[in-house]
């Protein structure tokens, strides 16, 4: 069955970078675009952007285009996100989506001083 | 960006009876390929969001069929026929059509 699994909690300071993977198995990697959402405490849903890992080609919510880049690793199966320049209203679960079908178990992320 | 706009924000529901939601959109989600690109999501307590249904009306695999989708264009509603202790959570429409990818602000279904 399709799994989606993601790196660990991280605790990081304000102006940090932070990198988030999301290992993919059980459906050929590049066949699907990899999508990344964020979820901030108490708060909805909010799309970052995606991947398609067959060509690396990206696609980014505008408010995130200068501190997010998204990779994809097709010899290990894996999906990246760094997101720059940390503050910490980016506090949030950050999940990863195989086309919005199958999602990650979910990193929360902390931002504090 | 697609403004999505689900109602209520909340529902309190007696187990066995139904429920709907509703979502509108501030465009049309018809593609030219005649497809439209509305989805609904469940977010369980504490897990990832998990989709129910896709393209408005088509349930993913392994929904019970107690959930249906039905609309179109700009409005959308998830109906759950009868309500069971399983399905609370918040629920999300999302659209896909045109990017960014939008969800709704979310509706809380808890049990009576």
């Amino acid at each position: 069955q399709v799994q989606l699994v993601q790196s660990g909690a991280e605790v990081k300071k304000p102006g940090a970078s932070l990198k988030v993977s999301c290992k993919a198995s059980g459906y050929t990697f590049t066949t699907s675009g990899i999508s990344w959402v964020r979820q901030a405490p108490g708060q909805g849903l909010e799309w970052m952007g995606g991947i398609n890992p067959y060509n690396g080609n990206t696609k980014y919510a505008q408010k995130f285009q200068r501190r997010v880049t998204m990779t994809a690793d097709t010899s290990t199966n894996t999906a990246y996100m760094e997101v720059r320049s940390l503050r910490s209203d980016d506090t949030a679960v950050y999940f990863c989506a195989r086309d919005t079908l199958d999602w990650g178990q979910g990193t929360l992320v902390i931002v504090s001083s | 960006d697609i403004v999505m706009t689900q109602t209520p924000p909340s529902l309190s529901v007696t187990p066995g009876q139904p429920a709907s939601i509703s979502c509108k959109s501030s465009q049309s989600l018809l593609n030219s390929n005649g497809k439209t690109y509305l989805y609904w999501f469940l977010q369980k307590p504490g897990q990832s969001p998990q989709l129910l249904i896709f393209e408005v009306s088509k349930r993913f695999h392994g929904v019970p069929d107690r959930f249906s989708g039905s609309g179109s264009g700009t409005d959308f509603t998830l109906k759950i026929s009868r309500v069971e202790a399983e399905d609370v959570g918040v629920y999300y429409c999302m659209q896909s059509i045109q990017l960014p990818i939008t969800f709704g602000g979310g509706t809380k279904v808890e049990l009576q």
